[in-house]
Order: structure tokens, then C-alpha cells, then sequence
């Protein structure tokens, strides 16, 4: 797997507005995967979107993935509180089972 | 769903001593597991794949006397802290995944290190 990197690292919004992070990665894939990780807590999975998927949906979570430009991006709509965490993606190009390699994630912290 | 649990969730040590972190899928079985280790604000870094009845895959740069892998069952991973110092006080967190073509990864809750 290879290391994708998030942008921005930090992301601050209300309560009910929409919030986009992006991942940009450097070589071909099979998939890429989004992960939460609340504070002191483990990663908790979101969605996987394959390589000949463009858009992803899950409850209020849509992913987009772009082959061409080799990014990704995971909205989040009508953001809560407790959507609060830092959100990691995971480009992955080997085999299923292979370890995912992180990077800095995006924290996004939403106010009440 | 996949549940990995960890324990335990919080531990702290005396420098020079050893801690164990065990790592346990509680509804699946995980020939591979792997560990990482998170410090402040930083993010996850990969330490070792842990494979069922065979020797655990270091990275580069991680001491595998000093970090000691058993993963003797397929639904348990251990990892040895030996002889622990102040630097090794960290987050370790565990994963494992349900094999196959499956992707996804299943995270524990994480295991507070902290060496006085």
C-alpha cells in the first residue's frame, strides 16, 4: 500500500455545514479507503471506493475518486459535533490484507 | 460487524520493565494482524505484520528484540514491550482483516503506553 496525503490537516466548520477533505496519492490503485479516528480512540472504517468507481455514497458521507488526477475526496454534509475526528484515506494498490500506510489525516472539528 | 479488541486500553510502567498488549478479533479470525504506534498529534505508523504461526514482519527502523510479536492463534496477537523507556510511551493500536478479498480493515480501541 502506499502512504496517500491529506489536505487540508486542519479543518474547522459549524454544525450543519458541509465538510470536504481531500487525498492526493502518487501511484495506481485497486482502491482507496477512508478511516475516522475519534481522540484516543482506534480507526474505524468508513467506505471503500474502487478504481473503476467515481462517486461512493454512505448515509452523509459521499467519496469521489479521480484516476487521473490520482485524488479522492470525502465529503461530509449536515456535519455534527460529533463528526468531530481526524479522517485518514488509504490508497491501497497490493493484494487484499496488506497493511494500510497512513498519513497526517485532516482534523476536522465541528462547533455547536 | 468485525469487533477487535485490545487490552489493555491503558497502562503504565516503570522504566526497565516489560509490558504485554494483546490483541484479540473477537467474532472472525485474522490470520494477519498488524500493529502500529501513534505518538501526540501524529499520525499512525506502521510497526510489524503479525502472521498466524510464523514470525511477525518488522518495518525498518522498529527493534523486533524490543518489540516482541506473537500472534499464536488466529484470533490473538501479542505485542511485548521489553525493557520499556520513557521514548517507547506512546498509542499502540492493533488491526486485522477478515482475509480473503477483503480490503476493509478492523481497528482496536488502542493501548495507552505510558513508561515513568
Amino acid at each position: 500500500s502506499q502512504q496517500g496525503e491529506e489536505d487540508p490537516q486542519a479543518l474547522s466548520i459549524q454544525e450543519g455545514e458541509n465538510a470536504t477533505m481531500n487525498c492526493s496519492y502518487k501511484t495506481s490503485i485497486n482502491n482507496l479507503q477512508w478511516y475516522r479516528q475519534n481522540s484516543g480512540r482506534g480507526l474505524v472504517h468508513l467506505i471503500l471506493i474502487r478504481s473503476n468507481e467515481r462517486e461512493k455514497h454512505s448515509g452523509r458521507l459521499r467519496v469521489t475518486l479521480d484516476t487521473s488526477k490520482k485524488s479522492s475526496s470525502l465529503l461530509i454534509t449536515a456535519s455534527r459535533a460529533a463528526d468531530t475526528a481526524s479522517y485518514f484515506c488509504a490508497p491501497t494498490s497490493n493484494q487484499a490484507g496488506t497493511a494500510l500506510i497512513f498519513g497526517k489525516g485532516t482534523t476536522l472539528s465541528v462547533s455547536s | 460487524g468485525a469487533v477487535v479488541s485490545q487490552h489493555p486500553s491503558r497502562v503504565i510502567c516503570k522504566s526497565g520493565t516489560s509490558v504485554k498488549i494483546e490483541c484479540r478479533s473477537l467474532d472472525f479470525q485474522a490470520t494477519t494482524m498488524f500493529w502500529y504506534r501513534q505518538f501526540p498529534k501524529q499520525s499512525l505508523m506502521l510497526m510489524a505484520t503479525s502472521n498466524e504461526g510464523s514470525k511477525a514482519t518488522y518495518e525498518q527502523g522498529v527493534e523486533k528484540d524490543k518489540f516482541l510479536i506473537n500472534h499464536a492463534s488466529l484470533t490473538l496477537s501479542t505485542l511485548t514491550v521489553t525493557s520499556a523507556h520513557p521514548e517507547d510511551s506512546s498509542f499502540y493500536i492493533c488491526s486485522a482483516t477478515l482475509g480473503g478479498s477483503s480490503y476493509e480493515q478492523y481497528f482496536g480501541p488502542g493501548t495507552r503506553l505510558t513508561v515513568t
